[in-house]
């Protein structure tokens, strides 16, 4: 089975500092990863995947994240926020199959202060 | 720009009554997608659809779950009695490809109260 855990629930951080969102995920296959955003009122919006490839992975918005297979990892960042950045980010993961469901890990809230 | 909608954005409804979640996903997509999000708990996956079939499902998606097509634009997901634990964020979602190779648009959600 997969598991996707997202370890912070919230992140508050200053406008233009950096921020990370740290995802793991544990699968015994190999596996496509997303982060997706959902802003108040709206619906979930994908910001970046990894399917295969460079191992760093650049989204809209100015988020990237890395996949670290070593680790389980695909933490997600982003060297300057933006108080419009306000959001739950989501991580999930695919185990592969074109038809199969998306895992995703519980969110993490990340509020920008001015 | 192509979205997915849903109605209603909420409903209310007394325990054991039937409710029907409405979604229109993008009219080129040929996949698609219920997931629910329990307050405070993570979005699951209830089932996936393809080619007028259910291609997945979850163990949530028992008995009192069903989903339809009934026309070339609408796709539906029917609880036949609805139990409190129902109470959720209902999102449709919908792709052209494949969750592992193409995107999944959602919706904003249908949040369903049951009482």
């Amino acid at each position: 089975a997969q598991s996707v855990t997202q370890l912070d629930s919230q992140v508050p951080v200053f406008e233009e500092a950096p921020v990370e969102l740290r995802c793991n995920y544990s699968s015994s296959v190999s596996v496509y990863l997303f982060w997706y955003v959902q802003y108040p009122n709206q619906g979930l919006q994908l910001l970046l995947k990894y399917l295969s490839g460079s191992t760093l992975v650049k989204g809209i918005n100015g988020f990237e994240a890395e996949f670290n297979k070593s680790q389980t990892s695909f933490h997600l960042r982003k060297p300057s926020v933006h108080i419009s950045d306000t959001a739950e980010y989501f991580c999930a993961v695919n185990r592969g199959s074109t038809l199969g469901r998306l895992y995703f890990g519980r969110g993490t809230q990340l509020t920008v202060w001015p | 720009e192509p979205e997915v909608t849903q109605t209603p954005s909420h409903q209310v409804t007394q325990m054991g009554q039937e409710v029907i979640l409405r979604c229109v996903p993008i009219s080129n997509h040929l996949y698609f997608y219920w997931y629910r999000q329990i307050l405070g708990q993570k979005v699951e996956f209830l089932v996936s659809f393809y080619n007028n079939e259910i291609s997945e499902k979850s163990e949530i998606f028992d008995d009192q779950f069903s989903v339809e097509r009934p026309d070339g634009s609408n796709f539906t997901l029917k609880i036949r009695s609805t139990k409190l634990e129902d109470s959720a964020m209902y999102f449709c979602a919908s792709s052209d490809l494949g969750p592992g190779i193409g995107e999944l648009f959602f919706g904003e959600g249908s949040r369903l109260t049951v009482l």
